[in-house]
């Protein structure tokens, strides 16, 4: 079973560009969820999507969007990108109900630096 | 607002031993989860352990276990029998019942397994 799938895993950008993350979930999962990891601030939540719909969001501007598709596949766009959006970005997917309600299934990341 | 606190930054033990790693946090919620999700170096984010805050017993996944007092808001991990193969990051999160997702992590504790 093929895992949740990150593209693309490193980039490079320049301030006040904006940038697309995709991520495809594990075959099943309708919930995909969005993290930002960097040293200073640990894993901050982004916001989360099930069906299609973002049933959850973090503290972050609005620059910070996201979507997902009909077919659980989900991308997150950050515009106006700033110095302190370099960070590595997390997908994770899960079924999103039943017994197993928060198991998350992480991706390896998408690694940004905005210089 | 949710918060997760892990007070030890990196810990050694060697191989074979055992070893608990701390977390606290606060909330004002009844019905939550608590999880502790593992990251190896350059590798992705994995689920350890799940613990339900409405089960009294302590949930246990082969040599890990832990120990969670729900009226001290502590849930700590233990790890038995350490093998250089839980060298990695250790995050405990929160989720609320209704949460869909959203958790909050604590800063981390760096596990080093020594041969």
């Amino acid at each position: 079973k093929a895992g949740v799938t990150q593209t693309p895993r490193y980039l490079i950008k320049t301030r006040g560009q904006q940038v697309t993350l995709s991520c495809s979930p594990i075959s099943g999962h309708r919930s995909v969820s969005w993290y930002q990891q960097t040293p200073g601030q640990g894993l901050q939540f982004l916001f989360e999507y099930f069906s299609e719909t973002q049933r959850n969001k973090g503290n972050f501007p609005g620059r910070f969007s996201g979507r997902q598709f009909s077919n659980s596949r989900s991308e997150m766009n950050v515009s106006t990108l700033e110095l302190g959006d370099s960070a590595l970005y997390l997908c994770a997917s899960s079924r999103g109900t039943g017994e197993k309600t928060g198991e998350l299934f992480f991706g390896e990341g998408s690694r940004l630096t905005v210089l | 607002a949710q918060t997760v606190t892990q007070s030890q930054p990196e810990m050694s033990v060697q191989e074979a031993e055992t070893v608990t790693l701390s977390c606290t946090y606060d909330t004002s919620e009844n019905n939550y989860y608590l999880f502790w999700y593992k990251q190896p170096p350059s590798r992705q984010m994995i689920l350890v352990i799940r613990q339900e805050a409405y089960k009294q017993q302590n949930a246990t996944e082969n040599r890990f276990s832990v120990n969670f007092q729900k009226a001290a808001k502590s849930f700590s991990l233990k790890i038995s029998d350490s093998q250089l193969g839980d060298t990695a990051m250790y995050f405990c999160a929160f989720m609320g019942q209704n949460n869909f997702n959203k958790f909050y992590f604590g800063s981390g504790t760096k596990l080093n397994v020594k041969p």
